[in-house]
């Protein structure tokens, strides 16, 4: 069965560079979430979007914006990096349906140098 | 608000006993419980999820999980532990018309010794 898809995997950026992940949900799935968590965390909520529009927000910092495309890929952009924002970000998507299951994907890696 | 409490940073278990990971919730209404398992680097895997009917839900790898509404508790369980069940396992929730996001508990880190 397809999973989320997140990528890149791995990437390093500088303090004060921007930095995009890109999140390929679920076929068919209409909402997408994403999260960070940070070293021996549980994972915080950022921001999602159902149906390409955003739906609720979190603790995404003002440097951060996310979309969701006409084709419900999402991309998460980060600014200004800083080098606490180094964590493993996922993607996940479900189906907007009351108890639906949240699907991840396996994440995207940030290291800020 | 909701919101979940996972009372154990680690768990240790020995191979072949029986396991229990313990998560206690806070949701106005009743609630949408989940199991997540998260092995090193790697994404979180869904176990289980309570939603309505059957206070004990059985889930993947033999796990399963009972809902207590009066102890607002949904304890993950397993009758006899791997040492390839050593992770790390969230509790979730996420609250009756508030689909759009989850709320973790803290985590816990379990060891199956052999």
């Amino acid at each position: 069965a397809a999973g989320v898809i997140q990528s890149p995997r791995h990437l390093i950026k500088e303090k004060r560079e921007t930095a995009t992940l890109k999140c390929y949900p679920i076929p068919r799935h209409d909402t997408v979430y994403w999260y960070q968590q940070g070293p021996g965390q549980d994972p915080q909520f950022l921001i999602s979007f159902y149906e390409k529009m955003q739906s609720d927000k979190g603790s995404i910092p003002d440097r951060f914006s996310a979309q969701q495309f006409s084709d419900y890929h999402s991309e998460l952009n980060m600014s200004s990096l800083e080098l606490g924002d180094s964590a493993l970000y996922f993607c996940a998507s479900s189906l907007q349906t009351p108890g639906n299951t949240i699907y991840f994907g396996e994440g995207s890696w940030l290291t800020v140098v | 608000a909701q919101s979940v409490a996972q009372p154990e940073d680690q768990v240790n278990v020995a191979e072949g006993n029986p396991l229990t990971v313990k998560c206690t919730y806070s949701v106005s209404g009743n609630p949408y419980l989940f199991w997540y398992v998260q092995y090193p680097n790697r994404g979180l895997q869904f176990l289980l999820k309570y939603i309505t009917g059957d206070n004990l839900v059985k889930g993947s790898y033999g796990f399963e999980a009972e809902f207590n509404k009066s102890q607002t508790s949904f304890h993950l369980k397993k009758p006899s532990a791997l040492v390839s069940d050593s992770a790390l396992y969230f509790c979730a929730v996420m609250g009756p018309r508030d689909f759009n996001k989850f709320y973790f508990g803290s985590g816990t880190k379990l060891n199956v010794k052999p």
